[in-house]
Protein backbone atom coordinates (compact mmCIF):
# COMPACT_ATOMS: atom_id res chain seq x y z
CA UNK A 1 0.00 0.00 0.00
CA UNK A 2 2.65 2.48 0.71
CA UNK A 3 3.91 2.40 -2.64
CA UNK A 4 1.30 4.17 -4.56
CA UNK A 5 2.42 7.90 -3.07
CA UNK A 6 -0.77 10.65 -3.17
CA UNK A 7 -0.34 13.65 -2.33
CA UNK A 8 -1.41 15.77 -0.78
CA UNK A 9 -2.61 13.61 1.67
CA UNK A 10 -5.53 16.31 2.89
CA UNK A 11 -6.60 19.29 0.89
CA UNK A 12 -8.94 22.31 1.64
CA UNK A 13 -10.15 24.43 -1.32
CA UNK A 14 -12.92 27.28 -1.63
CA UNK A 15 -15.80 26.95 -3.45
CA UNK A 16 -14.80 28.62 -6.74
CA UNK A 17 -10.56 27.12 -6.32
CA UNK A 18 -9.01 24.88 -8.30
CA UNK A 19 -7.79 21.47 -6.59
CA UNK A 20 -5.09 19.09 -8.06
CA UNK A 21 -4.27 15.66 -6.77
CA UNK A 22 -1.29 14.05 -7.27
CA UNK A 23 -0.44 10.21 -7.50
CA UNK A 24 2.78 8.39 -8.17
CA UNK A 25 2.45 4.26 -8.65
CA UNK A 26 4.10 2.21 -7.66
CA UNK A 27 7.57 1.85 -9.00
CA UNK A 28 6.89 -0.55 -12.59
CA UNK A 29 3.89 0.18 -12.52
CA UNK A 30 2.50 1.94 -15.74
CA UNK A 31 -1.76 1.70 -15.11
CA UNK A 32 -3.19 4.47 -12.79
CA UNK A 33 -7.01 4.36 -11.49
CA UNK A 34 -8.93 7.10 -9.72
CA UNK A 35 -11.62 6.36 -7.59
CA UNK A 36 -13.81 8.71 -5.33
CA UNK A 37 -15.69 7.51 -1.98
CA UNK A 38 -18.03 10.23 -0.51
CA UNK A 39 -18.69 9.94 2.84
CA UNK A 40 -20.81 6.21 4.15
CA UNK A 41 -20.16 5.23 0.35
CA UNK A 42 -18.22 2.88 -1.74
CA UNK A 43 -15.49 3.42 -4.15
CA UNK A 44 -16.62 4.94 -7.52
CA UNK A 45 -14.77 4.69 -10.32
CA UNK A 46 -13.40 7.45 -12.21
CA UNK A 47 -10.53 7.09 -14.49
CA UNK A 48 -7.95 4.81 -15.77
CA UNK A 49 -5.19 6.01 -17.40
CA UNK A 50 -2.03 4.23 -19.16
CA UNK A 51 1.29 6.46 -19.80
CA UNK A 52 -0.27 9.29 -21.85
CA UNK A 53 -3.16 8.00 -22.62
CA UNK A 54 -6.83 7.98 -21.09
CA UNK A 55 -8.17 4.32 -21.06
CA UNK A 56 -11.64 4.83 -19.81
CA UNK A 57 -13.13 8.38 -18.50
CA UNK A 58 -16.94 6.52 -18.00
CA UNK A 59 -16.46 7.76 -14.67
CA UNK A 60 -15.63 11.26 -14.72
CA UNK A 61 -18.12 14.07 -14.88
CA UNK A 62 -17.79 15.23 -17.90
CA UNK A 63 -17.22 18.81 -16.60
CA UNK A 64 -14.60 20.50 -14.69
CA UNK A 65 -12.56 17.06 -14.00
CA UNK A 66 -10.10 16.14 -16.10
CA UNK A 67 -7.07 13.62 -15.56
CA UNK A 68 -3.54 13.09 -17.03
CA UNK A 69 -0.68 10.79 -16.56
CA UNK A 70 2.26 12.24 -18.62
CA UNK A 71 5.53 10.09 -19.76
CA UNK A 72 7.64 11.65 -16.88
CA UNK A 73 5.95 12.68 -13.31
CA UNK A 74 2.84 11.52 -11.72
CA UNK A 75 -0.56 10.75 -12.45
CA UNK A 76 -2.43 14.56 -11.57
CA UNK A 77 -6.47 14.66 -11.25
CA UNK A 78 -7.70 18.19 -11.29
CA UNK A 79 -10.71 20.03 -10.50
CA UNK A 80 -11.75 23.20 -11.15
CA UNK A 81 -14.05 25.43 -9.58
CA UNK A 82 -14.95 23.09 -6.79
CA UNK A 83 -17.93 22.71 -5.56
CA UNK A 84 -18.98 21.78 -1.64
CA UNK A 85 -20.24 18.69 -3.58
CA UNK A 86 -16.32 17.43 -4.58
CA UNK A 87 -15.74 17.19 -1.00
CA UNK A 88 -14.57 13.55 -0.57
CA UNK A 89 -11.75 10.83 -0.42
CA UNK A 90 -9.92 10.53 -3.95
CA UNK A 91 -7.40 7.25 -3.92
CA UNK A 92 -5.39 6.71 -6.54
CA UNK A 93 -4.42 2.67 -7.69
CA UNK A 94 -1.91 1.34 -9.83
CA UNK A 95 -0.96 -2.30 -11.08
CA UNK A 96 1.28 -3.20 -13.20
CA UNK A 97 0.11 -4.28 -16.00
CA UNK A 98 -3.27 -4.49 -18.13
CA UNK A 99 -4.92 -7.98 -18.92
CA UNK A 100 -6.14 -10.85 -16.79
CA UNK A 101 -5.60 -11.38 -12.98
CA UNK A 102 -4.29 -8.54 -11.94
CA UNK A 103 -4.19 -6.89 -8.98
CA UNK A 104 -4.67 -3.02 -8.16
CA UNK A 105 -2.70 -1.27 -5.52
CA UNK A 106 -4.04 1.56 -3.34
CA UNK A 107 -2.30 4.99 -2.26
CA UNK A 108 -3.29 6.65 1.34
CA UNK A 109 -6.34 8.67 -0.30
CA UNK A 110 -6.32 12.53 -0.67
CA UNK A 111 -9.14 14.14 1.36
CA UNK A 112 -10.56 17.09 0.04
CA UNK A 113 -12.67 19.65 1.62
CA UNK A 114 -14.05 22.12 -0.17
CA UNK A 115 -15.52 25.53 2.30
CA UNK B 1 -26.92 -0.05 -12.02
CA UNK B 2 -24.63 -1.88 -9.61
CA UNK B 3 -22.63 -4.75 -11.20
CA UNK B 4 -20.96 -5.78 -7.78
CA UNK B 5 -23.25 -5.92 -4.48
CA UNK B 6 -22.75 -6.29 -1.06
CA UNK B 7 -25.85 -6.57 -0.05
CA UNK B 8 -24.82 -6.72 4.21
CA UNK B 9 -23.85 -3.21 4.82
CA UNK B 10 -22.75 -4.39 8.95
CA UNK B 11 -21.67 -7.69 10.53
CA UNK B 12 -21.14 -8.23 13.60
CA UNK B 13 -18.76 -11.55 14.62
CA UNK B 14 -17.61 -12.76 18.09
CA UNK B 15 -13.81 -13.02 18.32
CA UNK B 16 -12.45 -16.77 17.31
CA UNK B 17 -15.77 -17.07 15.22
CA UNK B 18 -15.99 -17.38 11.63
CA UNK B 19 -16.55 -13.89 9.29
CA UNK B 20 -18.51 -14.58 6.01
CA UNK B 21 -18.69 -11.67 3.99
CA UNK B 22 -20.55 -12.33 0.83
CA UNK B 23 -20.80 -10.47 -2.94
CA UNK B 24 -22.70 -10.86 -6.00
CA UNK B 25 -22.36 -9.56 -9.70
CA UNK B 26 -24.37 -9.57 -12.30
CA UNK B 27 -21.63 -9.14 -15.28
CA UNK B 28 -20.62 -12.46 -16.55
CA UNK B 29 -17.79 -10.87 -18.24
CA UNK B 30 -16.01 -10.73 -15.13
CA UNK B 31 -13.29 -13.14 -14.33
CA UNK B 32 -11.05 -11.79 -12.16
CA UNK B 33 -12.37 -10.99 -8.69
CA UNK B 34 -10.60 -9.37 -5.54
CA UNK B 35 -11.43 -8.44 -1.73
CA UNK B 36 -10.21 -5.59 0.12
CA UNK B 37 -9.83 -4.67 3.79
CA UNK B 38 -9.99 -0.61 4.27
CA UNK B 39 -9.11 0.80 7.71
CA UNK B 40 -10.49 4.91 8.26
CA UNK B 41 -8.46 6.90 6.81
CA UNK B 42 -6.42 5.08 5.03
CA UNK B 43 -6.37 3.08 1.48
CA UNK B 44 -7.73 0.11 0.73
CA UNK B 45 -5.40 -2.74 1.19
CA UNK B 46 -5.34 -6.09 -0.99
CA UNK B 47 -6.39 -9.14 0.40
CA UNK B 48 -6.78 -11.78 -1.67
CA UNK B 49 -8.00 -12.71 -5.54
CA UNK B 50 -9.50 -15.50 -7.26
CA UNK B 51 -9.48 -15.96 -10.68
CA UNK B 52 -12.73 -17.52 -12.86
CA UNK B 53 -11.18 -20.64 -13.14
CA UNK B 54 -11.41 -21.56 -9.87
CA UNK B 55 -13.62 -22.03 -7.27
CA UNK B 56 -11.71 -21.64 -4.29
CA UNK B 57 -7.99 -19.62 -3.05
CA UNK B 58 -6.92 -20.19 0.23
CA UNK B 59 -4.26 -17.43 2.27
CA UNK B 60 -3.30 -18.54 5.64
CA UNK B 61 -7.09 -17.28 7.78
CA UNK B 62 -8.38 -15.66 4.90
CA UNK B 63 -10.75 -17.95 2.04
CA UNK B 64 -12.19 -16.70 -0.92
CA UNK B 65 -15.11 -18.95 -2.27
CA UNK B 66 -16.69 -18.32 -6.29
CA UNK B 67 -19.91 -19.85 -7.30
CA UNK B 68 -19.63 -18.53 -11.19
CA UNK B 69 -22.96 -20.01 -11.69
CA UNK B 70 -24.72 -18.23 -8.71
CA UNK B 71 -22.57 -15.00 -9.63
CA UNK B 72 -21.59 -15.27 -6.24
CA UNK B 73 -17.96 -15.06 -4.30
CA UNK B 74 -17.61 -14.86 -0.66
CA UNK B 75 -14.66 -14.11 2.07
CA UNK B 76 -14.34 -16.55 4.99
CA UNK B 77 -11.96 -15.29 7.78
CA UNK B 78 -10.99 -18.08 10.67
CA UNK B 79 -10.38 -17.59 13.07
CA UNK B 80 -11.95 -13.64 13.70
CA UNK B 81 -10.05 -11.33 15.20
CA UNK B 82 -10.39 -7.59 16.48
CA UNK B 83 -7.78 -6.30 13.86
CA UNK B 84 -9.93 -7.77 11.57
CA UNK B 85 -12.73 -5.04 12.44
CA UNK B 86 -12.36 -2.70 8.86
CA UNK B 87 -14.80 -1.90 6.04
CA UNK B 88 -14.31 -4.91 2.62
CA UNK B 89 -14.79 -4.36 -0.39
CA UNK B 90 -15.79 -6.91 -3.12
CA UNK B 91 -14.34 -5.52 -6.53
CA UNK B 92 -14.38 -7.68 -10.46
CA UNK B 93 -12.95 -6.80 -13.65
CA UNK B 94 -11.58 -8.37 -16.89
CA UNK B 95 -9.42 -8.21 -19.44
CA UNK B 96 -8.28 -5.03 -19.88
CA UNK B 97 -11.07 -2.98 -18.04
CA UNK B 98 -11.48 -1.25 -14.69
CA UNK B 99 -12.18 -2.68 -11.36
CA UNK B 100 -15.22 -2.51 -9.95
CA UNK B 101 -16.11 -2.34 -6.84
CA UNK B 102 -19.43 -3.16 -4.29
CA UNK B 103 -20.12 -0.52 -1.41
CA UNK B 104 -18.63 -2.17 1.11
CA UNK B 105 -19.54 -4.39 4.40
CA UNK B 106 -18.33 -2.72 7.78
CA UNK B 107 -17.28 -5.87 9.92
CA UNK B 108 -16.81 -5.72 13.54
CA UNK B 109 -15.06 -8.34 15.64
CA UNK B 110 -15.92 -8.46 18.82
CA UNK B 111 -13.99 -8.87 22.04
Amino acid sequence: NAGVMQNPRHLVRRRGQEARLRCSPMKGHSHVYWYRQLPEEGLKFMVYLQKENIIDESGMPKERFSAEFPKEGPSILRIQQVVRGDSAAYFCASSPRQGRNTEAFFGQGTRLTVV
Amino acid sequence: DQQVKQNSPSLSVQEGRISILNCDYTNSMFDYFLWYKKYPAEGPTFLISISSIKDKNEDGRFTVFLNKSAKHLSLHIVPSQPGDSAVYFCAANYDGQNFVFGPGTRLSVLP
